[in-house]
């Protein structure tokens, strides 16, 4: 059973500062994808990761894919209020049905 | 363009009431999927469709849950007998590649059932 797991769960962290989340999952796969939520909201993509090494950025987000490894990062970069949401990644299954396996998510607060 | 849209958005039901909750794809999305997500909670996969065909419904908790796309566009989910722990939010996302392996799922608002 794929299973993935991310951390930290929570996160409060200052303007400004850097941090990274991270993504771990449990069987082979090649296609991870981080979303975003703010409450009571829907889940909003973020970036799509396909191979071993795929590294992608979007403003102060960057999010990298180590399929060896089993892991994922989103990064952050001096961050600001607006980035505060629910973040989550989710894993593709490589053979079988069609569906995202989604971790746990991890809350994001940025204080002023 | 417009997203995924799904109604009603909220929904309250007595224990033991049918409901049915409706999501409109993306036009042209061949993949359409129905998660439900419980407060704090990830999303967990319900049941997936290429055009009106039933992929998948592994994810279905109990056979209280019926999903059916007859026409390959619009979706229902309907839930039989409502439980309390039926109560969650119900997210439909729909994609349009066709391939076995789907590119980006497009998440609608969801629609929030409250079980009484």
């Amino acid at each position: 059973e794929l299973k993935v797991e991310q951390n930290p769960l929570f996160l409060s962290m200052q303007e400004g500062k850097n941090y990274t989340i991270y993504c771990n999952y449990s069987t082979t796969s090649d296609r991870l994808y981080w979303y975003r939520q703010d409450p009571g909201k829907s889940l909003e993509s973020l970036f799509v990761l396909l191979s071993n090494g795929a590294v992608k950025q979007e403003g102060r987000l960057m999010a990298s894919l180590d399929t060896k490894a089993r892991l994922s990062t989103l990064h952050i970069t001096a961050a600001v209020h607006d980035l505060s949401a629910t973040y989550f990644c989710a894993v593709d299954m490589v053979r079988g049905a069609q569906k995202l396996v989604f971790g746990q998510g991890t809350r994001l607060t940025i204080n002023p | 363009g417009a997203g995924v849209s799904q109604s009603p958005r909220y929904k309250v039901a007595k224990r033991g009431q049918d409901v049915a909750l409706r999501c409109d794809p993306i036009s042209g999305h061949v993949s359409l999927f129905w998660y439900q997500q419980a407060l704090g909670q990830g999303p967990e996969f319900l049941t997936y469709f290429q055009n009106e065909a039933q992929l998948d419904k592994s994810g279905l908790p109990s056979d209280r849950f019926f999903a059916e796309r007859p026409e390959g566009s619009v979706s229902t989910l309907k839930i039989q007998r409502t439980q309390q722990e039926d109560s969650a939010v119900y997210l439909c996302a729909s994609s349009d590649r066709v391939l076995r392996r789907p590119d980006t799922q497009y998440f609608g608002p969801g629609t929030r059932l409250t079980v009484l």
